[in-house]
């Protein structure tokens, strides 16, 4: 199994542009998670996707719009980049049931630089 | 959610025993401590967790006080491929609203000097 990737590994856009950043997983989780990562800092959340088909906004969702395109997928959108986007973003699943025992699992993130 | 509390860093030399500790002093009742870690330029990587008795796995063990505000992960004989930042995470068994999704502080660094 390859679990979580996320693509492209690096990306360098600047101010006003638009990107999205992929996210599969293979495990048949229900549950996937973008994070954000900047320097020095742990992760902050930015959307979730409990379920296929559902989507809810996480702590610092302002700038960007998610897709949960079926089971395996879902999609993380910037429509006007901002150099505060600047970051390392990291996709998560998690097959549990959310009973406390249950654990995610995270891709190898995307380096994202926004000039 | 509840909020625990971490060194900033730590250092270890290699081969010997590592002891991370964290505070979580308003835990609840039907909180699991989780701890994650972070190796360089890598996603973060579930460690270990545990309610209220000890726990050993093939990474770590996890031992938690009798009562509970703090935890402590310890490895047993650092290797220089467990330099990376640690997270300890509350997770609420019950809570309204519980989705699985992650509250991350700062997280301890490990260094391991050969």
């Amino acid at each position: 199994n390859a679990g979580v990737t996320q693509t492209p590994k690096f990306q360098v856009l600047k101010t006003g542009q638009s990107m999205t950043l992929q996210c599969a997983q293979d495990m048949n989780h229900n549950s996937m998670y973008w994070y954000r990562q900047d320097p020095g800092m742990g992760l902050r959340l930015i959307y979730y996707s409990a379920s296929e088909g559902t989507t809810d906004k996480g702590e610092v969702p302002n700038g960007y719009n998610v897709s949960r395109l079926n089971k395996r997928e879902f999609s993380l959108r910037l429509e006007s980049a901002a150099p505060s986007q600047t970051s390392v973003y990291f996709c998560a699943s998690n097959g549990g049931a959310f009973r406390g025992t249950d654990t995610q699992y995270f891709g190898p993130g995307t380096r994202l630089t926004v000039l | 959610d509840a909020k625990t509390t971490q060194p900033n860093s730590m250092e270890s030399n290699e081969e010997e025993p590592v002891h991370l500790p964290c505070n979580h002093s308003t835990i609840s009742g039907t909180d699991y401590i989780h701890w994650y870690r972070q190796l360089p330029s890598q996603g973060p990587e579930y460690v270990i967790h545990g309610l209220t008795s000890n726990v050993n796995n093939r990474m770590a063990s996890l031992a938690i006080a009798e009562d509970r505000k703090s935890s402590t992960l310890i490895l047993h004989r650092a290797t220089l491929r467990d330099a990376a930042v640690y997270y300890c995470i509350l997770r609420d068994a019950h809570g309204s609203g519980n989705t699985g999704k992650l509250i991350f502080g700062q997280g301890t660094t490990l260094q391991v000097k050969p």
